[in-house]
């Protein structure tokens, strides 16, 4: 069956630090990868998109990685604040007509 | 530009009853998706509606319906409410639904909640 897996509920890191979350996916082809920010009672947001042909994308403090080999993504925030505790959810849609999928999401807390 | 807004954002409902939930893209934008959010199951997709035509539907019993208008403005309908309906819906809209690259934009949702 169709898997994703985001394998951290809950995570918590000391400011300043690299926060890095995983996301799994079984039985997928994915044409590409999105990273999305949730807040408590707000809709996701997007962050990063990265293409089934690159390896890593960043954006300011946040870089995506992509292994197809593995099926894996890997998300990093660099330098963590406070203000990056949300949950964040990896999302992938497969070449065709499909739709987008999400994983449950891991809830990054940074402690000062 | 306006984001997507979704109408009502809080809703309580008694089992058996009907709900209509609402929802307005960005404008320009053809695609609209709808998703079921709940602690223990995630976000799960519904329906993907682009240019008035569903163009997916996710594993959701027949109770559960929905619809896109000339406008791109889509309305999702749940029959015969449950107990286990209750949970946060949120509608997403982007600028192309197929073989298209472009993020999903989220509204704030609608909380249903049945009692």
């Amino acid at each position: 069956s169709q898997k994703i897996e985001q394998n951290s509920e809950a995570l918590n890191i000391q400011e300043g630090k690299t926060a890095t979350l995983t996301c799994n996916y079984t039985n997928y082809s994915p044409a590409y990868l999105q990273w999305y920010r949730q807040d408590p009672g707000r809709g996701p947001v997007f962050l990063l998109l990265i293409r089934e042909n690159e390896k890593e994308k960043r954006k300011e403090r946040l870089k995506v990685t992509f292994d197809t080999t593995l099926k894996q993504s890997l998300f990093h925030i660099t330098a963590s604040q406070p203000a990056d505790s949300a949950t964040y959810l990896c999302a992938l849609r497969n070449s065709g007509n499909t739709p987008l999928v999400f994983g449950k999401g891991t809830r990054l807390s940074v402690i000062a | 530009k306006a984001g997507v807004t979704q109408t009502p954002r809080y809703l309580i409902k008694t089992r058996g009853q009907q709900v209509t939930l609402s929802c307005s893209p960005i404008s320009g934008h053809r695609s609209v998706s709808w998703y079921q959010q709940t602690p223990g199951q995630g976000l799960q997709f519904l329906f993907e509606y682009f240019s008035e035509t569903q163009r997916n539907k996710g594993n959701f019993p027949g109770r559960f319906s929905g619809r896109q208008f000339s406008n791109s403005r889509s309305e999702m309908n749940v029959s015969t409410l449950e107990l286990g309906d209750s949970a946060l819906y949120l509608c997403a809209s982007s600028l192309e639904g197929h073989f298209s690259y472009n993020e999903q934009f989220f509204g704030p949702g609608t909380r249903l909640t049945v009692l």
